[in-house]
């Protein structure tokens, strides 16, 4: 079964460094999100990729956060500098174009000490 | 602003019995609704949806109800099971656009 694939799955780092995660989405699948989930939280759309562009960042923190799509087929999601209260796990997720069903991937889980 | 929001922060029930999950959504231009399970440490896992223009929607014992009056939705499981115990979100968007998020319901079920 395709599933969308993340890493790494637990990352620790200490505040003000630099971390990237990294996505694999579903075969086919043109659209790209990247969200965020405080524990106890629903996630929070950080950004949307149709294909290499970016069709939705408004909540995207982008004097730290970055997210790239290069090629229109895997993601990268950047922080630099890391805070402490960028501590969640980041979740990223894909679609056929114009389908909201989105498919999640198991998450990186980012600590900042 | 736009806002989707769950009555039941836990919900704990006997295996065997069913088990209501609520939601309720304030934007009423809202067209689609997605309920997600996620278990610990994984990521949401699709459930069921539901499009406007209907009221309720079956898949392999769970039920999606939708009152469009009073802005609820509600995600009903048969015969629970201890493979449910999870965290329920719903999740709504309008015309296609991004996803809103609740805030969760988690779900214990008793052997």
């Amino acid at each position: 079964e395709a599933e969308v694939a993340q890493s790494p799955r637990y990352k620790i780092t200490e505040k003000s460094q630099a971390v990237a995660f990294w996505c694999d989405p579903i075969s086919g699948h043109a659209t790209l999100y990247w969200y965020r989930q405080i524990l106890g939280q629903g996630p929070e759309l950080l950004v949307q990729f149709q294909d290499e562009s970016v069709v939705d960042d408004s909540q995207l923190p982008k004097d730290r956060f970055s997210a790239e799509r290069l090629k229109g087929v895997d993601s990268t999601l950047k922080i630099q500098p890391a805070e402490l209260g960028d501590s969640a796990m980041y979740l990223c997720a894909s679609s056929t174009t114009g389908n909201t069903e989105a498919f999640f991937g198991q998450g990186t889980r980012l600590t900042v000490v | 602003g736009e806002s989707v929001g769950l009555h039941l922060p836990t919900l704990s029930v006997q295996e065997g019995d069913n088990s209501i999950i609520n939601c309720a959504y304030s934007n009423s231009a809202s067209d689609y609704f997605i309920w997600y399970k996620q278990e610990s440490g994984k990521g949401p896992q699709f459930i069921i949806d539901i499009r406007s223009n209907m009221d309720k929607r079956q898949g392999q014992r769970v039920t999606v109800l939708l009152n469009k009056t009073v802005k609820h939705l509600s995600l009903q499981i048969a015969a629970t099971q201890p493979g449910d115990s999870a965290v329920y979100f719903c999740a709504e968007s309008n015309q296609g656009g991004k996803l809103i998020f609740g805030q969760g319901t988690e779900l214990s079920v008793k052997p």
